[in-house]
């Protein structure tokens, strides 16, 4: 089925570690999105990106690296983790940016540092 | 920037209409209205959005103040399969939605 997959579902790692969640969607959009969502809380844009090769800061860019070198991908990399970067995280796409276009999520993964 | 004030939680019974409102005073001219569900452990699901005519799809109808100051999304039979937290969202510039905490839709059977 075509859509937006992330990956993994969960990941426990320790602070000072680098980790990289993965998101890819088959929809050839132009725009992706990362998100993060804190307990009882909306979601926070960390990053996006227009186009391959293509991306800018959100909200709360600080602690994360992006990279697109293809349409259907959007890794996001915590390079040191820290404990407050325990969150759930939203992979999202969309095909002309978000004015006047939906966005499409994926599941999520689910972070915890220790 | 813009910002919406939405109800932390509603309820409402079984196909029943519900009406989720919200406040956008500060909202500009250029700004559309999102709104997004999230149903437990999901990724956000996109609803409906509009600027200033009301709007309708399959899932809901969306009703804009003339002076779009406020808005009003319409679940019209409202099921248990409806019970998520609901966004109110302005799309204002650099692709950015912002988002707020939400209302919290319970359906009673």
């Amino acid at each position: 089925d075509a859509g937006i997959t992330q990956s993994p579902r969960y990941k426990i790692t320790e602070t000072g570690r680098q980790v990289t969640l993965m998101c890819h969607q088959t929809w050839s959009h132009s725009y992706m999105f990362w998100y993060r969502q804190d307990l009882g809380h909306g979601l926070r844009l960390i990053y996006y990106s227009a186009a391959a090769d293509i991306t800018d800061k959100g909200e709360v860019p600080d602690g994360y690296v992006v990279s697109r070198s293809k349409t259907e991908n959007f890794p996001l990399t915590l390079e040191s983790a820290t404990r407050s970067q325990t969150s759930v995280y939203f992979c999202a796409s969309s095909g002309q940016g978000a004015l006047n276009q939906p966005q499409h999520f994926g599941d999520g993964t689910r972070l915890s540092i220790l | 920037d813009a910002k919406t004030t939405q109800p932390n939680s509603m309820e409402s019974n079984e196909e029943e209409p519900v009406h989720l409102p919200c406040n956008h005073s500060t909202i500009s001219g250029t700004d559309y209205i999102h709104w997004y569900r999230q149903l437990p452990s999901q990724g956000p699901e996109y609803v409906i959005h509009g600027l200033t005519s009301n709007v309708n799809n399959r899932m809901a109808s969306l009703a804009i103040a003339e002076d779009r100051k406020s808005s009003t999304l319409i679940l019209h039979r409202a099921t248990l399969r409806d019970a998520a937290v609901y966004y109110c969202i302005l799309d204002y510039s650099n692709y950015q939605l912002i988002w707020g905490a939400g209302t919290k839709l319970i359906i009673k059977p």
